[in-house]
């Protein structure tokens, strides 16, 4: 098993710009979660999926945010425009159920 | 908040010296999770208690909650340099949703 994949590992994008981020969750594995992890605020959830559906975005920061999972095997995390601000590291995490999660190896996003 | 908080955020130890890190929380939770992150990398799962469950161990872990108090702590015996990470609890909420605490930065000297 490949494990969780994300890509890109590095992004840098200029200020204003649409930066897509992706997931690629373990197979059978039936939620999704994404995160952002940042010195200031630590790991934040953002969005969370059950079997494609968005359960919870209550912590997607600001409309500039959208997450879709069309199918099983794919997430994408949106953010449009970008701004200096979001440069974070996102992760994306998959479980089957009530276990502990499996984290992709994130992407690092620099805003300039 | 059901997010967990680590105590103490820095460690300092030798190896071959136990680590023992503390997590409170603020709210009933379905069950408690311990992670790693060395630096740069992911996090990685160690271990999962459930709310009916007062101690766990795996190896050279021991994980205990006291539900009366929303506490755990995670105990590494005979620590390496190797396990110079930060150590991260995560408490679940009804949809298996973790939140984590700030973490515990641990250095372990060789």
């Amino acid at each position: 098993d490949a494990g969780v994949i994300q890509s890109p590992r590095h992004e840098v994008t200029e200020m204003g710009q649409e930066v897509t981020l992706r997931c690629k969750p373990i197979s059978g594995h039936n939620s999704l979660f994404w995160y952002r992890q940042t010195m200031m605020r630590g790991l934040e959830l953002l969005i969370y999926f059950n079997n494609n559906v968005p359960i919870d975005d209550s912590g997607m920061p600001e409309d500039r945010f959208s997450a879709k999972m069309p199918n099983a095997s794919f997430s994408t995390l949106k953010i449009q425009p970008s701004e200096p601000r979001d440069s974070a590291v996102y992760f994306c995490a998959s479980n089957p159920g009530d276990y502990g999660y499996t984290f992709g190896s994130g992407t690092r996003l620099t805003v300039v | 908040s059901q997010q967990g908080e680590e105590d103490p955020q820095a460690l300092s130890i030798q190896e071959g010296e136990n680590a023992t890190m503390n997590c409170s929380y603020k709210t009933s939770i379905n069950n408690l999770q311990w992670y790693r992150q060395n630096s740069g990398r992911g996090l990685v799962h160690l271990i999962l208690i459930r709310s009916n469950e007062r101690e766990k161990h795996s190896g050279r872990l021991r994980v205990t909650l006291d539900t009366s108090k929303k506490s755990s702590s995670l105990l590494i015996t005979a620590s390496r340099a190797a396990d110079t990470a930060s150590y991260f609890c995560a408490t679940a909420g009804s949809h298996n949703d973790m939140r984590f605490g700030a973490g515990t930065r641990l250095t372990v000297k060789p």
